[in-house]
């Protein structure tokens, strides 16, 4: 079965600082697709970025950076400077993969609440 | 624009009710699925559907019902069986051709009142 760990509930940063989301995954599967989602207070989810699991080249995107380590079985997300815009709940999910490239199950860890003061 | 839409977005229940929350997408996504999201829970899989007229139970079906007559079309029955209906549910498909593997519905929260 597949299981993905967030273990921090909830962040609070001051406006600048720098954060850091850990997430921990599970999985028997070769071939999956680990994700970040952020969640802001109107409920829908936005996606962040996708990254398969033969592709462990980490990833930055403006202030938003992804540390992907399959010997660690990690996927961690770091916010850079952050702003109060980034105040979120952010999930991390593991999809199986059912073949090529082809999605399965989505499975989300439990979140991380980020606040980011002014 | 291609999307998911949910609908209502919000719902109210009296106990012993059953309850439709639609969702339907015009992405001729293949697998649509629903989830439910509880404070402090994340979201948990209910059903999943990879093709029409087939589906599966997700982490915890009990209480609900599905069905896929449709490609387009994967409705959730709360039904009175479900002892704590009250929640935010999800609903999204994913394709290979989808440039984010899933997309997502804007959501239902449903309340028993």
């Amino acid at each position: 079965a597949q299981k993905v760990t967030q273990a921090q509930t909830e962040i609070s940063v001051v406006e600048k600082e720098d954060v850091t989301l850990d997430c921990v995954y599970e999985t028997r599967d070769t071939t999956y697709y680990l994700f970040w989602y952020k969640q802001p207070p109107s409920g829908e989810l936005v996606f962040l970025i996708r990254r398969n699991s033969f592709d462990e080249q980490n990833e930055i995107s403006g202030r938003y950076s992804w540390n992907f380590q399959k010997s660690t079985s990690s996927f961690n997300f770091t916010i850079t400077a952050s702003q109060v815009v980034d105040s979120a709940v952010y999930f991390c999910a593991l999809s199986e993969g059912r073949g090529g490239t082809s999605y399965g199950k989505l499975t989300f860890g439990q979140g991380t609440i980020l606040t980011v003061h002014p | 624009d291609g999307g998911i839409t949910q609908s209502p977005k919000y719902l109210f229940r009296k106990e012993g009710q059953n309850v439709t929350l639609s969702c339907e997408q015009n992405l001729n996504h293949d697998a649509m699925y629903w989830y439910r999201q509880d404070p402090g829970q994340g979201l948990r899989l209910i059903y999943y559907s990879q093709i029409v007229n087939d589906f599966q139970k997700g982490d915890i079906a009990e209480g609900y019902s599905v069905s896929r007559e449709k490609k387009e079309s994967f409705p959730l029955t709360v039904t009175s069986a479900q002892k704590n209906p009250t929640a935010f549910y999800l609903c999204a498909s994913s394709s290979d051709r989808d440039p984010y593997g899933y997309t997502f519905g804007s959501g239902t929260r449903l309340t028993v009142v």
